[in-house]
């Protein structure tokens, strides 16, 4: 049974450009929760998927933005990038219970 | 969700138990516990969680006072692979749609050594 996957694993970005980064959560899971972490930080939640829709959202700009599509994978979506958004970005899956979130191994992302 | 403190760094001997500490003096009474680690260039992982009864599985126990201020979490056994970061999260119960965002701290940064 295969877990959380995140793709790509290593990305170069120049300032300016634009990013997606994508999630298939674990079978079963219907929700998907995009994190980022910045370098000896802990996670910090971007934003939550449910059904399709942006259930909840962090404390971080409209230059990132996301979608759920009907299978339950999800993008993340990152425009006019920052050098500060260089981080690892997670993602993480769980069922409606919501006990015992599933995280992927992460998208490292690097803005030169 | 209550915020959470942990020590920054602990050292534990390896085939010893380690004892991580949580203080979360705020919590509601509707607000689990959760620990999860990351282990360096990985993903989070979950290891355990309860709301005010004493849990146990095949990763860790989870000691919560009777006041619910604080907790702790026990690895019996620590071997050199249960070297990362401890997270402890408090969370609101799911109500249903969707699920609650969980708030990480900096954890506790666990070192085993030989």
């Amino acid at each position: 049974d295969a877990g959380v996957t995140q793709s790509p694993t290593h990305l170069i970005k120049t300032r300016g450009q634009q990013v997606t980064l994508r999630c298939s959560p674990k079978s079963g899971h219907d929700t998907v929760s995009w994190y980022q972490q910045a370098l000896g930080q802990g996670p910090q939640f971007i934003f939550q998927y449910y059904e399709e829709e942006e259930r909840q959202r962090g404390n971080f700009p409209d230059r990132f933005s996301g979608h759920q599509y009907p299978n339950y994978s999800s993008e993340l979506n990152v425009n006019a990038l920052l050098l500060g958004d260089s981080a690892l970005y997670l993602c993480a899956s769980s069922s409606g219970q919501g006990f015992g979130y599933t995280f992927g191994s992460g998208t490292r992302l690097t803005v030169v | 969700d209550a915020k959470t403190t942990q020590p920054p760094s602990m050292d534990c001997a390896e085939g010893r138990a380690a004892n991580l500490p949580c203080n979360h003096s705020t919590i509601s009474g509707n607000e689990y516990v959760y620990w999860y680690r990351q282990i360096h260039s990985q993903g989070p992982q979950y290891i355990i969680h309860g709301l005010k009864n004493n849990e146990t599985n095949e990763m860790a126990s989870l000691i919560i006072t009777e006041d619910r201020k604080s907790s702790t979490l026990i690895l019996p056994h620590a071997t050199l692979r249960d070297t990362a970061v401890y997270y402890c999260i408090v969370r609101a119960s799911y109500s249903g749609a969707g699920s609650y965002q969980l708030t990480f701290g900096k954890g506790t940064k666990l070192s085993v050594i030989p």
